[in-house]
């Protein structure tokens, strides 16, 4: 079955960077387009970022981009978020997840993994 | 880059329908039929329930419909079960591969 387990959370202060990745299983992952989503504490989800299944293109929210840069390894099943300049609002649970070819959707999504910026 | 506008909070009794609306514009909703509907329950991630407007993934039970109209896209839960309580969130493609989500509706089974 498909699985995206985050990883590379934590507290961080703002104005600093941090690394997040996303390790995923049970499909080809060379082949799917992979997102970035986040969820602030007790808020609603929010789109992030998109990278296609080469690497090739990426696309961003405006929110971030910028500042964030999505790239992955496909010879390691690895997908990984670069977050740089981070601010308070920026604090929040980023999930990875997986594009539903030719839907235009997402299908599977990892559990999450919390980042807090914080002095 | 707004995001979709979806009620705060409904609710409905075991056995009853509800349906929570996901307001949009030409931009998003209605410029496209790449509207789908998620379920999360606290804590846990989210699990996609409809998606192309109105298809249903395999698994997902049929008591769960998806319609739209115009810049409005609607998701309907018939027969509420107590299982149904989570939050609810719509997503449009937004075109230029990019997406919005609605704010999310709390679903209340009373």
């Amino acid at each position: 079955q498909v699985q995206l387990v985050e990883s590379g959370g934590g507290v961080v202060q703002p104005g600093r960077s941090l690394r997040l990745s996303c390790a995923a299983s049970g499909f080809t992952f060379s082949s799917h387009a992979l997102h970035w989503v986040r969820q602030a504490p007790g808020k609603g989800l929010e789109w992030m970022s998109l990278i296609s299944f080469d690497g090739n293109n990426k696309y961003y929210a405006d929110s971030v981009k910028g500042r964030f840069t999505v790239s992955r390894d496909n010879s390691k099943n690895t997908l990984y978020l670069q977050m740089n300049s981070l601010r308070p609002e920026d604090t929040a649970v980023y999930y990875c997840a997986k594009d539903y070819s030719g839907r235009y959707t997402i299908d599977y999504w990892g559990q999450g993994t919390l980042v807090t910026v914080s002095s | 880059q707004s995001a979709l506008t979806q009620p705060a909070s409904v609710s409905g009794s075991p056995g009853q329908s509800i349906t929570i609306s996901c307001t949009g514009t030409s931009s998003d909703v209605g410029g496209y039929n790449y509207v789908s509907w998620y379920q999360q329950h606290p804590g846990k991630a989210p699990k996609l329930m409809i998606y192309d407007v109105s298809n249903r993934p395999s698994g997902v039970s049929n008591r769960f419909s998806g319609s739209k109209s115009g810049n409005t896209a609607s998701l309907t839960i018939s027969g509420l079960q107590a299982e149904d309580e989570a939050d609810y969130y719509c997503t449009s493609y937004a075109g230029s591969y990019t997406w919005v989500f609605g704010g999310g509706t709390k679903l209340t089974v009373l």
